[in-house]
């Protein structure tokens, strides 16, 4: 059974504060993401990984970084936690761009 | 530039055919999935085209045409838990960026 692993399932924590959100993969995918989702506003990638220690800049990447030093970990760093990075948060993974993605469980954060 | 529309919300009655529309521009393009997202979970893949035409797979099927930057999911048969979001997603660029469209949420009533 394939699986995706994101290290918490609810998260709170103060503004300014670094924040790390693990993602993990069991199935030795090439591609890893993260996205955010707030009402109304879908699924916003943030940042996204092809390879180990490669990343891409998604469509929102301002705050954020990542790393990917093994295959199947992808971390999502919030160097300076704000409120308005209260939100859900998804880490994904796949194979190739003709296979169907993966979701973890998400995390949603809050930031006070 | 690359963007993704479909409606925000639809409402259906149990035992109808929906559709769900979806409209891309995107630079570059491998094909377009389909995802079910139920409240508070995470998206689970329902189907993905590549080529022109319709695929089928039980109650659901989608179609696809390449020319038009346009797809369709269509939901027979519906039942009371098919209510949930359906999310458009297509992989833009190089270095396989997957975007979604914001979904539509789909409320099915008796």
């Amino acid at each position: 059974d394939v699986k995706v692993t994101q290290s918490s399932r609810y998260l709170v924590k103060r503004t300014g504060e670094k924040v790390f959100l693990e993602c993990v993969q069991d199935m030795d995918h090439e591609n890893m993401f993260w996205y955010r989702q707030d009402p109304g506003l879908g699924l916003r990638l943030i940042y996204f990984s092809y390879d180990v220690k490669m990343k891409e800049k998604g469509d929102i990447p301002e705050g954020y970084s990542v790393s990917r030093e093994k295959k199947e970990r992808f971390s999502l760093i919030l160097e300076s936690a704000s409120t308005n990075q209260t939100s859900m948060y998804l880490c994904a993974s796949s194979s190739s761009e003709d296979t169907e993605a993966f979701f973890g469980q998400g995390t949603r954060l809050t930031v006070v | 530039g690359q963007n993704i529309d479909q409606p925000t919300e639809m409402t259906a009655t149990e035992g109808a055919i929906v559709q769900i529309n979806c409209t891309y521009q995107t630079s570059g393009f491998n094909g377009l999935f389909w995802y079910q997202q139920h409240a508070g979970e995470a998206p689970t893949f329902l189907s993905y085209n590549v080529l022109d035409g319709l695929e089928e797979k039980g109650r659901f099927s989608s179609f696809l045409s390449r020319s038009k930057g346009y797809s369709y999911l269509l939901l027979k048969e519906l039942q009371m838990k098919d209510s949930a979001s359906y999310l458009c997603a297509v992989f833009s660029g190089g270095y396989n960026k997957l975007i979604f469209g914001a979904g539509t949420r789909l409320a099915v009533h008796p």
